[in-house]
């Protein structure tokens, strides 16, 4: 099993809808990063989350990190295909740094 | 230029061929990653440097040999490969310290194929 677990692993929407994906454990996390990954790049940091309860906008992206600091979720409202990629969640334990197997999402016009 | 540079970025061999993989960070960080990223798997953490010392090594067939000369170059070598191990092969940096939270910047990878 794997220390991040990502969900759903694939979403295919269409333009203007919203979605959310998760990034959960059984673990408790100081912080908890996300990542986006478009194809043919590596993937790029999105935001921190630090606070347990925390919520974190980014235009159209809102991060929220669990009150009990195991789990986050990302919400896209009005998703756009500039939004497709994979999605990645990632953090550090124990002083190794983990990333969840990813979320791919595919926003067709 | 700044940033995480991966070189090269495409890279087809035969299992025969011996080849370098380079990456050089313009951050000033102090740790140094690579990542393999195949298809069907989530990223898998390879070799880690810190302060140019390798930190951790997960379990990577030899035929893998990383080598970190200073804090801003990282070399993976690469020999006798087999078809299993064509994959992205992705660079990171960081900067290690204090609460260890922070972020790991990425190149684009190297995108390997093995004959």
């Amino acid at each position: 099993t794997q220390l991040l677990e990502q969900s759903p692993q694939f979403l295919s929407i269409q333009e203007g809808e919203n979605l959310t994906v998760y990034c959960n454990s059984s673990s408790v996390f100081s912080s908890l990063q996300w990542y986006r990954q478009e194809p043919g790049e590596g993937p790029v940091l999105l935001v921190t989350v630090v606070t347990g309860g925390e919520v974190k906008k980014l235009k159209r992206l809102t991060f929220q990190f669990g009150d009990a600091r195991k789990d986050s979720s990302l919400h896209i409202t009005a998703a756009q295909p500039g939004d497709t990629g994979l999605y990645l969640c990632a953090a550090f334990y124990f002083n190794k740094f983990y990333f969840g197997s990813g979320t791919k999402l595919n926003v067709k016009p | 230029e700044t940033g995480v540079t991966q070189t090269p970025r495409h890279l087809v061999m035969g299992m025969t061929n011996k080849k370098s993989l380079k990456c050089e960070q313009h951050l000033g960080h102090n740790a140094m990653y690579w990542y393999k990223q195949s298809a069907k798997k989530p990223l898998e953490l390879m070799f880690v440097y810190s302060l140019e010392e390798r930190v951790e090594n997960n379990s990577v067939p030899s035929r893998f040999s990383p080598e970190c000369p200073n804090s801003s170059h990282l070399f993976l070598h690469l020999h006798t490969l087999q078809p299993e191990d064509s994959a992205l092969y992705l660079c990171a940096s960081s900067h290690v310290g204090g609460n260890g939270n922070q972020p790991q910047h990425f190149g684009d990878g190297t995108r390997l194929s093995i004959l």
